[in-house]
């Protein structure tokens, strides 16, 4: 009965590969987000998608691109990796409302990203 | 633009030691403030959050005031346990357009020693 689960938990790839990391959430939520974070455990937003529409993009380079398949479900896709990448990953999901506009955000357990 | 800065960690108490973490905020606007923490190895969980002037989130023992005359929202505890050590994060809330944006401070590592 997980919330906001992410696969794979580990991913350590070589430099140059492309790899991707899944997001899935069973709460219903119509919002979904990635955050990177770093080693020194700095936390910034990447992405954010609303009823599957993306509504934030940070200055990331453009190797990054998220996908949406549904509201369920926000993956990232990372072309070309660089050792730059390594970092920690979040999916985070929320559920926006008129009558709660602060509505809190579920984070998953992330997915720790080594590029070699 | 917006931004949020915490005290500098690692902070290190003895168990039962009162704790207070400072955060203090730049934003346009009013924002909402919240604190997350993060256990180790896993993903961040809300602990407790203020969203108007004056109010005061509180959540296990944890409490923080939202100060918009001195900008801050620093978190307290008066006696902390072993099971508090983790990173805590101090937080604000943006609307972007259509979006609500968390912008992160830096985290403090919380150690409690037994």
């Amino acid at each position: 009965d997980t919330a906001v689960s992410q696969t794979p938990k580990y991913l350590v790839t070589q430099m140059g590969n492309d790899k991707s990391i899944k997001c899935e959430q069973n709460l219903g939520h119509d919002t979904m987000y990635w955050y990177k974070q770093d080693s020194k455990k700095f936390l910034k937003i990447m992405f954010s998608y609303n009823n599957k529409e993306l509504i934030i993009n940070e200055t990331v380079p453009n190797r990054f691109s998220p996908k949406s398949p549904d509201k369920a479900h926000l993956n990232l896709h990372i072309n070309s990796l660089e050792l730059g990448d390594s970092a920690v990953y979040f999916c985070a999901s929320s559920q926006r409302t008129t009558s709660k506009p602060h509505n809190e955000q579920f984070f998953g357990p992330g997915t720790r990203l080594t590029v070699l | 633009g917006n931004s949020v800065t915490q005290m500098e960690g690692p902070v290190t108490l003895s168990e039962e030691a009162f704790l207070t973490i400072n955060c203090t905020y730049t934003a346009t606007g009013y924002p909402s403030l919240f604190w997350y923490v993060q256990y180790p190895g896993e993903g961040l969980q809300l602990l407790l959050k203020a969203t108007k002037a004056d109010d005061k989130g509180s959540n296990k023992g944890f409490e923080a005031t939202y100060r918009k005359e001195t900008t801050s929202f620093h978190l307290e505890k008066g006696s902390v346990q072993v099971s508090d050590s983790a990173v805590y994060f101090c937080a604000l809330m943006r609307y972007s357009g259509s979006a609500r944006q968390l912008t992160f401070g830096s985290g403090t590592q919380l150690t409690v020693l037994p």
